[in-house]
C-alpha cells in the first residue's frame, strides 16, 4: 500500500538557519505530493504541492521538489524563523488508486530566537 | 469564502457512550474526509464521502460511521467508545474527490474517553 516516510524529529534550529525535513514515499500509482503545516491547537494547512515529476510546490519561502527517481519530496526553506515553529506533514493522494491522502507521522520542527 | 468548521471543539465522554462530531465543509466543496489523530502521530483516513456516498474507509471499527447531507456537511458517529478513541478528530474537504486537490482542514474536535 501507500506510504510515507519522513525524517525523525524534533528538528530544532536557530532563526535564519537553513532548514531540511526529509520525505520519502511509496505508491501504487503515481502520486501527487503536498506538505502541510500545523501549528499548535490548530487543524492541518496546506503549504505546497507537487502533481508531477520535477515540479517544484512553493510557499511562504519553502519549497519542494517532486523527485520521482529518489521517489521523494524534502521540504527546504533558506531562513526559518521562529513562527516556522509547527509540526510538518508529508503527504500523498495516489492518482493510480484512491484518492484518499496517506499522511506521514508528521516532523516538530521548533525554531529558537 | 468560510473555512470547514468543526464542532464541538472538546468532549469529555465516558467509556461506552456514543458520540457525534460535526463538519461544515468550505463553501463549494463536495467531498468530505473524517481523521483521526492521536497525540504525536500523523492524521489517519477514517473514511471520505463524496456527493452524499462513501467512496472509501480506512482501517476502521464499523463502529465508527459517517453520514453527508445535501449541503455536504458531515458528521462523524463513533459507539461505544473505548479509551483508545481519544485523540483529535479532524475534517477536510476539497473541491472533488480529484487526487490533485489539496484538502482544506478544520481545528478539530479533541475528544476525550474517561
Amino acid at each position: 500500500g501507500d506510504s510515507v516516510t519522513q525524517m525523525e524529529g524534533p528538528v530544532t534550529l536557530s532563526e535564519e538557519a537553513f532548514l531540511t525535513i526529509n520525505c520519502t514515499y511509496t505508491a501504487t500509482g503515481y502520486p501527487s505530493l503536498f506538505w502541510y503545516v500545523q501549528y499548535p491547537g490548530e487543524g492541518l494547512q496546506l503549504l505546497l504541492k507537487a502533481t508531477k515529476a520535477d515540479d517544484k510546490g512553493s510557499n511562504k519561502g519553502f519549497e519542494a521538489t517532486y523527485r520521482k527517481e529518489t521517489t521523494s519530496f524534502h521540504l527546504e526553506k533558506g531562513s526559518v524563523q521562529v513562527s516556522d515553529s509547527a509540526v510538518y506533514f508529508c503527504a500523498l493522494t495516489d492518482g493510480g488508486g484512491s484518492y484518499i491522502p496517506t499522511f506521514g507521522r508528521g516532523t516538530s520542527l521548533i525554531v529558537h530566537p | 469564502e468560510t473555512g470547514v468548521t468543526q464542532s464541538p471543539t472538546h468532549l469529555i465522554k465516558t467509556r461506552g457512550q456514543q458520540v457525534t462530531l460535526r463538519c461544515s465543509s468550505q463553501s463549494g466543496h463536495n467531498t468530505v474526509s473524517w481523521y483521526q489523530q492521536a497525540l504525536g502521530q500523523g492524521p489517519q483516513f477514517i473514511f471520505q464521502y463524496y456527493r452524499e456516498e462513501e467512496n472509501g474507509r480506512g482501517n476502521f471499527p464499523p463502529r465508527f460511521s459517517g453520514l453527508q447531507f445535501p449541503n455536504y456537511s458531515s458528521e462523524l458517529n463513533v459507539n461505544a467508545l473505548e479509551l483508545d478513541d481519544s485523540a483529535l478528530y479532524l475534517c477536510a474537504s476539497s473541491p472533488s474527490a480529484g487526487f490533485n486537490y489539496g484538502y482544506t482542514f478544520g481545528s478539530g474536535t479533541r475528544l476525550t474517553v474517561v
